[in-house]
Formats: C-alpha cells, structure tokens, sequence
C-alpha cells in the first residue's frame, strides 16, 4: 500500500515551452502533497504544500507563477514548469500524505530537462 | 523550526564493516525523526523512523537508530555492510502537527567496498 507515482519520469522540452509533471497516489487518498526539488548530489529542497482544493503554499524564494501546482483531486497533483528555462532543469519529486498520519510516501521522481 | 545536519557528505566502508551515518537535528518541538534512502536516479524510500517512546528503532535492511535527546542525535548504523547498501542516505526532521514538512539533511553517500 501507500504507492505514489509519478508521470513522466523522464522529460526533455524546449527554453520558453511549458510542461507538467503528474503525482499520484494510487491506494489512499491524499489530503496533502508535497513537491520537492533536487539538485545533483544535493538534498531536496521543498518547493510547495498542496491541499486538495486549496491554494497550494509556496516556500520562501519559489516563483509560484513559474511553479503551477494544482491539487484538484484527492489522488492527483500536478506541477506545471511554466516558460522553463535550463536552469529549471532538475529532479523534482512529490510526496503524499493523508489527514490521519504524518508519514509522507515519495513518488519516484521526474526528471527534468530543459534545453 | 526545525533543521537537520548530516555529519559527512561520504562515507566508504568495507562489505561487512559497521555503517555509521551521524545526524543531529535542531527543533523547537519533539521532533519526529526519519532516515530515507535513495538509489540513482529515484525517489525516497523510508528506513525508519522515530516519534515517541523507544529510543532505538529498527528498521529495514538491517538498519537502526537511537534518538537522544541530550545529544539531539539519530545516528543510523548496520552493523554488515552490503554492497546493495550503497546509496544516498537523508536524515530529516519534521513537528509533530500541523503539515509536518519535512526539513532534510545534506545527505551523506555511502560507498561499499568489495
């Protein structure tokens, strides 16, 4: 149980272009998701703190116009990398927790590309 | 608020030596502790974790750690190296209400040597 995905693992898109990272959790229901970014052999740094129908909560320094977060579903939240430029590139990761427990379950992780 | 420091960015160990990987937190609240693992390239996956009443606490692989709060450590340890045990390991921190953000660690790399 508790198996967050994460789609696409992998993506490679143009400077100026959007794209959108999906996370997922399969078996539960996700009051709360969490995304993550991570740079080469570098901790992860929390970006935002989504809850399902609300605003998302952006973290100190994060661009909230460049870092869509939509949390509409109690399964789904997608993060949309508006106008990405190269030094978006990096790791980003979602985790997923429910309202009756502080674990979080981390998503695999997307890899981002920006060329 | 809370934050974590992991004592060494590498740590080499021979296959069947002891792994010791140091972290101290800061809190302003009883922290709830956790130590993940990530291989290349994936995400996070959880070894164990401390909220409240034993102090040592096991978890998979062969893994475990003791909270003292006199030191503010949770030191993870395995006594048998295996060479699958190498990998990203991150210590972190989060409150015990609210959202309980996760505040993590540097990490530290552990190598295993045949």
């Amino acid at each position: 149980g508790a198996v967050v995905s994460q789609h696409p693992s992998r993506v490679i898109c143009k400077s100026g272009t959007s794209v959108k990272i999906e996370c997922r959790s399969l078996d539960f229901q996700a009051t709360t998701m969490f995304w993550y970014r991570q740079f080469p052999k570098k901790s992860l740094m929390l970006m935002a703190t989504s809850n399902e129908g609300s605003k998302a909560t952006y973290e100190q320094g994060v661009e909230k116009d460049k870092f869509l977060i939509n949390h509409a579903s109690l399964t789904l939240s997608t993060l949309t990398v508006t106008s990405a430029h190269p030094e978006d590139s990096s790791f980003y990761i979602c985790s997923a927790k429910t309202s009756l427990t502080y674990e979080q379950y981390f998503g695999p992780g997307t890899r981002l590309t920006v060329t | 608020a809370q934050s974590v420091t992991q004592l060494g960015s590498h740590v080499s160990v021979s296959e069947g030596a002891l792994v010791l990987l140091r972290c101290n937190y800061s809190s302003s609240v009883p922290p709830y502790l956790f130590w993940y693992v990530q291989y290349p390239n994936q995400g996070l996956q959880l070894l164990l974790k401390y909220t409240t009443g034993a102090t040592l606490v096991k978890g998979i692989n062969g893994f475990e750690a003791e909270f003292k709060k006199s030191e503010t450590s949770f030191h993870l340890t395995k006594p048998s190296a295996h060479m699958s045990d190498a990998a990203e390991y991150f210590c972190a921190v989060s409150g015990w209400m609210g959202d309980y953000k996760l505040s993590f660690g540097a990490g530290t790399t552990v190598t295993v040597r045949a």
